[in-house]
C-alpha cells in the first residue's frame, strides 16, 4: 500500500541555520511528489513539486528538494532559515486509486520552530 | 488566475445541529474538488472528492456528506454534528486531467460544543 512518512514530528532550528525535513514514501510506480507549507490557521501553500526530469527541484521561499529514487525519499532543504519559516510542512505523493482517480497521500507533517 | 474561497472562516455549533460549509472555485472549469479535515496536531484526512457535478466519492464513513450542485461549488454538510466533527476543514481543487497539484482554500475552523 502507498504511504508517506515524515519521521520528524517537530524540529527546532536557529535562525540562519540550515534545514532539512525528511520525507520517505512507499509507492510502486514513479511518484509525483509535493511539499506544502501551512501557517497556523491557514490553508496549505505549495512549496514545490517533482514530476520528472532534474531530481533537484527549486521552490518558493528559497526551498529546494531532492528526489532520490534509490532511497524513496524527497527531502526538503533550505540553506538559511528565517523566522517566518516557522510553520507546519507536509509531504505528499500523487497516485491513481482503484477507480483511476488521482489522489494525494499525505504525511502527518513536521512542525518547524525557529529560534531567534 | 484561479482562486478558491471557503466560508465561513470560523464556526461554533452545538452538538446535534446541522452543518453546511461551502467552497467555490473561480477561474477554472470542471475542476476536481476535495474536502479534507485536519484535526489538531494531525495530518490531512481526505473526506470526499468530486470529479464532476453530482459525482461524489466518500473516503471515510462518517457523519458528513458532500454535494456538488454546480461545476465550481462543493458543499460539506451534516444533519447532526458530533463533538468529533470539530476540526479544520480544507477544500482543494486541481485541474481535471492535469497534474496532481492541489490548491487549497483558506479553511474553516469548526468547533462543536
Amino acid at each position: 500500500a502507498q504511504s508517506v512518512t515524515q519521521p520528524d514530528i517537530h524540529i527546532t532550528v536557529s535562525e540562519g541555520a540550515s534545514l532539512e525535513l525528511r520525507c520517505n514514501y512507499s509507492y510502486g510506480a514513479t511518484p509525483y511528489l509535493f511539499w506544502y507549507v501551512q501557517s497556523p490557521g491557514q490553508g496549505l501553500q505549495l512549496l514545490l513539486k517533482y514530476f520528472s526530469g532534474d531530481t533537484l527541484v527549486q521552490g518558493i521561499k528559497g526551498f529546494e528538494a531532492e528526489f532520490k529514487r534509490s532511497q524513496s525519499s524527497f527531502n526538503l532543504r533550505k540553506p538559511s532559515v528565517h523566522w517566518s519559516d516557522a510553520a507546519e510542512y507536509f509531504c505528499a505523493v500523487g497516485f491513481y486509486n482503484a477507480g483511476n482517480n488521482r489522489k494525494l497521500i499525505w504525511g502527518l507533517g513536521t512542525s518547524l520552530a525557529v529560534n531567534p | 488566475s484561479q482562486t478558491i474561497h471557503q466560508w465561513p472562516a470560523t464556526l461554533v455549533q452545538p452538538v446535534g445541529s446541522p452543518l453546511s460549509l461551502e467552497c467555490t472555485v473561480e477561474g477554472t472549469s470542471n475542476p476536481n474538488l476535495y474536502w479534507y479535515r485536519q484535526a489538531a496536531g494531525r495530518g490531512l484526512q481526505l473526506l470526499f472528492y468530486s470529479v464532476g457535478i453530482g459525482q461524489i466519492s466518500s473516503e471515510v464513513p462518517q457523519n458528513l456528506s458532500a454535494s456538488r450542485p454546480q461545476d465550481r461549488q462543493f458543499i460539506l454538510s451534516s444533519k447532526k454534528l458530533l463533538l468529533s466533527d470539530s476540526g479544520f476543514y480544507l477544500c482543494a481543487w486541481r485541474t481535471s486531467g492535469g497534474t496532481d497539484t492541489q490548491y487549497f482554500g483558506p479553511g474553516t475552523r469548526l468547533t462543536v460544543l
